[in-house]
């Protein structure tokens, strides 16, 4: 156990529609970072926020925002779903942002776009 | 760019025996860090093994070791006495640092093993 949960593990949705999946750190970790993994882009980095602020920004579509809390939960909001949606969405985090913190991932919310 | 090369789609080994997966990395900067995960079939993702690139030993954790060889920018996973439950996908992985500040950690394709009884 990684000590990071996310929830819900499965969602099942329509197109056009809007979800939110949920994120909980590790106590005590900062930093909290949201990855997509699909079979055809692999794992791909999304945004990373420290703190309650916004640090990283990647491959995120404009339809996709996230934001973290001030007991540094965090929530990724995916709007306007479309097919190509459906992906493993991964939340990580890690104690702070020196080069040598690993990532302690949790175990995933697999989404599927009907 | 930052980028992580895993040129093994997908490998069999004997169980005990040794395997290494290859990494290659390209970056311009000179602090950076090096990870492997293991992505078994249930889905998580498990940290197995760091390298800084400041290091001067290679890595080791347990069966896992890291063959780091700087000038050739790559970064080899080296799993010992393979077991059964080795079998999974393998992801090198990369942080940079910039401007006093690391974040992003950067993911290469994967190599799938399976260790055969």
């Amino acid at each position: 156990d990684s000590g990071v949960t996310q929830t819900p593990k499965h969602l099942i949705t329509a197109t056009g529609q809007r979800v939110t999946l949920r994120c909980s750190p590790r106590s005590g970790d900062l930093s909290v970072y949201w990855y997509q993994q699909s079979l055809d882009q692999g794992l791909q980095f999304l945004i990373q926020y420290y703190n309650g602020e916004e640090r990283a920004k990647g491959n995120i579509l404009e339809r996709f925002s996230a934001q973290q809390f001030p007991d540094l939960h965090s929530e990724l909001n995916l709007s306007s779903l479309e097919l190509g949606d459906s992906a493993l969405y991964f939340c990580a985090s890690s104690a702070g942002e020196a080069t040598n913190e690993k990532l302690f991932f949790g175990s995933g919310t697999q989404l599927s776009v009907l | 760019a930052q980028k992580i090369t895993q040129t093994q789609p997908g490998m069999f080994v004997q169980e005990k025996e040794a395997v290494t997966l290859d990494c290659t990395y390209d970056t311009s900067d000179q602090s950076y860090g090096l990870f492997w995960y293991k992505q078994p079939s249930s889905g998580e993702m498990i940290f197995l093994i760091y390298q800084g690139s400041y290091d001067e030993q290679n890595a080791t954790e347990g069966r896992y070791s890291l063959n780091f060889q700087k000038a050739r920018k790559s970064a080899n996973l080296v799993i010992s006495a393979s077991q059964l439950g080795d079998s999974a996908m393998y992801f090198c992985a990369m942080r940079e640092s910039y401007g006093g500040a690391t974040n992003k950690l950067i993911f290469g394709t994967g190599t799938l093993l399976a260790v055969q009884p």
